[in-house]
């Protein structure tokens, strides 16, 4: 079975300060693809970013940054300077196939609440 | 418009009622899914459907039942609910199963009294 983790409840940072969000993943596939979500108090979690299993790339984004590594199974996501704006909840989230054609589970971790102070 | 509109944005209902939370996409996806997101519980799948018909139920009570219509179209309807199903409900749509990234709607936030 499929599993996030992130191990980081909730995080505060000053803002213009660099944080980093931790998600740790476990799947016995060999292909899958890793996200990261941000939730708004809105509600709706807005698509950040997707990487496949095959490509270990570190990758960035303006002031957003996402380091996988698959020896240690994380893929973590770096905010830098950040800002107010910033403050949501982060869901880190894995994909696998399932056998049946066209369907697939995404399974989330439990998020982590970032907050920025002004 | 966002992609994906979720109808209503609140309900509150009494545990007798019945009612229906409406989906709608307009990003011509052909997969659509409903999730729960509870305050103490990661968000879980409930429903996956991919060219309207349902690939995926995740053990979820017959007090939920879902529809899709069309590709474009979701509906969970509920009925004797009770009040640990008080929650965001969400729905998202993705092109295809597969791996591509789903987009979310705002959520149905709902109180079971």
């Amino acid at each position: 079975a499929q599993k996030v983790t992130q191990a980081q409840t909730e995080i505060s940072v000053v803002e213009k300060e660099d944080v980093t969000l931790d998600c740790v993943y476990e799947t016995r596939d060999t292909t899958y693809y890793l996200f990261w979500y941000k939730q708004p108090p809105s509600g709706e979690l807005v698509f950040l970013i997707r990487r496949n299993s095959f490509d270990e790339q570190n990758e960035i984004s303006g002031r957003y940054s996402w380091n996988f590594q698959k020896s240690t199974s994380s893929f973590n996501f770096t905010i830098t300077a950040s800002q107010v704006v910033d403050s949501a909840v982060y869901f880190c989230a894995l994909s696998e196939a399932y056998s049946g054609a066209g369907s697939y589970q995404l399974t989330f971790g439990k998020g982590t609440k970032l907050s920025v102070i002004p | 418009e966002t992609g994906v509109t979720q109808t209503p944005r609140h309900l509150v209902m009494g545990m007798t009622n019945k009612k229906s939370l409406k989906c709608e996409q307009h990003l011509g996806h052909n997969a659509m899914y409903w999730y729960k997101q509870s305050a103490k519980k990661p968000l879980e799948l409930m429903f996956v459907y991919n060219f309207k018909e349902q690939t995926e139920n995740n053990s979820v009570p017959s007090r939920f039942s879902p529809e899709c219509p069309n590709s474009s179209h979701l509906f969970l309807h509920l009925h004797t609910l009770q009040p640990e199903d008080s929650a965001l409900y969400l729905c998202a749509s993705s092109q295809g199963g597969g791996f591509t990234e789903a987009f979310f709607g705002q959520g149905t936030r709902l109180t079971v009294v």
